[in-house]
């Protein structure tokens, strides 16, 4: 069974340029979350879906990221305009359900804004 | 913000000896997991523990839940080289169901 794929792996952007990152979770998991992960931190979350509905935007910087999942499988991350700041690795996860169970992570995307 | 809070931030140990780190946080939970991360890879889901246990164990690791604290404690038995990572504790909230991490504990096992 195919894991949480995420792409790209990679993306070097110049500052104020958008970008997306795409995530395909694991077949039948409803529950679909996207972190973000400084070096040296712990995973912090941005949105949370529950299928195709946001449950959980409040971490989500909504002026410059925006996100959707279209038919509760398939989501995008987007930023417009990147700032320096927004370089990380943006981690996609997803899990059965929204209590008691595990997630799975997929490998992230690192961004780099220069 | 994070919810967990580990302890130690970082941990070397003589492969063959015992890992414990610990793991506090804040609010009423359902469940505490615990996650590792290699360098450069993604977060690979090690154990769960629910609100109402105390103990879990699989294969060498052994976690325990103490919710009047609000604390976890992670123990690898007889540490190999790779266990080497980043272990995280993630908290999934009562009344949110948000799953939320700490900033984690760094182990390096020493061959």
């Amino acid at each position: 069974e195919a894991g949480v794929v995420q792409s790209p792996r990679y993306k070097i952007i110049e500052k104020k340029q958008p970008v997306a990152f795409w995530c395909n979770p694991i077949s039948g998991h409803n529950t679909l979350y996207w972190y973000l992960q400084n070096l040296g931190q712990g995973p912090e979350l941005l949105i949370r879906y529950e299928n195709e509905e946001a449950v959980d935007d409040s971490q989500l910087p909504k002026d410059r990221f925006s996100a959707e999942r279209l038919k509760g499988v398939d989501s995008t991350l987007k930023i417009q305009p990147a700032e320096l700041g927004d370089s990380a690795v943006y981690l996609c996860a997803s899990s059965l359900g929204f209590a008691n169970t595990e997630a799975f992570f997929g490998q992230g995307t690192r961004l780099t804004v220069v | 913000s994070q919810q967990g809070e580990e302890d130690p931030q970082a941990l070397s140990i003589q492969e063959g000896e015992n890992a414990t780190m610990n793991c506090s946080y804040k609010t009423s939970i359902n469940n505490l997991q615990w996650y590792r991360q290699n360098s450069g890879r993604g977060l690979v889901h090690l154990i769960l523990i629910r609100s109402n246990e105390r103990e879990k164990h699989s294969g060498r690791l052994r976690v325990t839940l103490d919710t009047s604290k609000k604390s976890s404690s992670l123990l690898i038995t007889a540490s190999r080289a790779a266990d080497t990572a980043s272990y995280f504790c993630a908290t999934d909230g009562a009344n949110d169901y948000k799953l939320s991490f700490g900033a984690g504990t760094t182990v390096t096992v020493r061959a």
